[in-house]
C-alpha cells in the first residue's frame, strides 16, 4: 500500500537559518506530490506541487522543493526562515495506487525559535 | 473569489446522536472532498464528490455519508456518533477532478463527541 513519512514531527530552527523538511513515499507507480501549510486554527494551503518535468519545484513563500525518484523522497527546503513561517508542514502523494486520492504523511511542525 | 466555507465551525455532540456538517466550495469548483484530521491517526480521506456523484470513497464505516448538490454544496452526515469521531473535519473544493488539480481547504468544522 502507498505511504507517506515525514520523518521529524517537530523541527526547530532559528529564524534566518534554512530549513529542510523530509518526505519520503512509497509507490510502484508515476506519482503526483505536493506539500501543504496548516496554520494554526486553520485549514490547509497548498505550498507546491510536482505533476511532472522539472523535478525542482518552486512555491510559494519562497518555499522550494526536490523530487528524487531514486530515492523516492520529496523535501521541503526554504534557505531563510521567519518567525511567520511557524506553521505544521503536510507531505501527500497522489497515484493509481490511491485512485488518485491524497495519501498523507502525519505532519511536520516547523517552530521557529527567535 | 470566496473560499471555501465550512459550518458550523464548532459542534458538541454526546454518543449515539448524528450530526450534518456543511461545506460551499470556491464559486465554479465542481469536486468536494472531505478529510477527518485527528492528532492520533492524521488526516484521512472520507470521500469525494464531483458533479453530485461520489467518485470516491475512503476507509470508513457506513456511518459517515455525504452528499452533493446541483450549486456543488456538499454535507456530511455522521449518525451513531462514537467518542472516535472527536475531530477536525475538512472539506476541500477542486475545479475538476483530476489528481493534478489544486485542492482548496475550508478552516475545517471541530467535532467534540462527549
Amino acid at each position: 500500500a502507498q505511504s507517506v513519512t515525514q520523518l521529524d514531527s517537530q523541527v526547530p530552527v532559528f529564524e534566518e537559518a534554512p530549513v529542510e523538511l523530509r518526505c519520503n513515499y512509497s509507490s510502484s507507480v508515476s506519482v503526483y506530490l505536493f506539500w501543504y501549510v496548516q496554520y494554526p486554527n486553520q485549514g490547509l494551503q497548498l505550498l507546491l506541487k510536482y505533476l511532472s518535468g522539472s523535478t525542482l519545484v518552486k512555491g510559494i513563500n519562497g518555499f522550494e522543493a526536490e523530487f528524487n525518484k531514486s530515492q523516492t523522497s520529496f523535501h521541503l527546503r526554504k534557505p531563510s526562515v521567519h518567525i511567520s513561517d511557524t506553521a505544521e508542514y503536510f507531505c501527500a502523494v497522489s497515484s493509481m495506487d490511491s485512485n488518485y486520492q491524497l495519501i498523507w504523511g502525519a505532519g511536520t511542525k516547523l517552530i521557529i525559535k527567535p | 473569489k470566496a473560499g471555501v466555507t465550512q459550518t458550523p465551525r464548532y459542534l458538541i455532540k454526546t454518543r449515539g446522536q448524528q450530526v450534518t456538517l456543511s461545506c460551499s466550495p470556491i464559486s465554479g469548483h465542481r469536486s468536494v472532498s472531505w478529510y477527518q484530521q485527528t492528532p492520533g491517526q492524521g488526516l484521512q480521506f472520507l470521500f469525494e464528490y464531483f458533479s453530485e456523484t461520489q467518485r470516491n470513497k475512503g476507509n470508513f464505516p457506513g456511518r459517515f455519508s455525504g452528499r452533493q448538490f446541483s450549486n456543488s454544496r456538499s454535507e456530511m452526515n455522521v449518525s451513531t456518533l462514537e467518542l472516535g469521531d472527536s475531530a477536525l473535519y475538512l472539506c476541500a473544493s477542486s475545479f475538476s477532478a483530476g489528481p493534478e488539480e489544486t485542492q482548496y481547504f475550508g478552516p475545517g468544522t471541530r467535532l467534540l463527541v462527549l
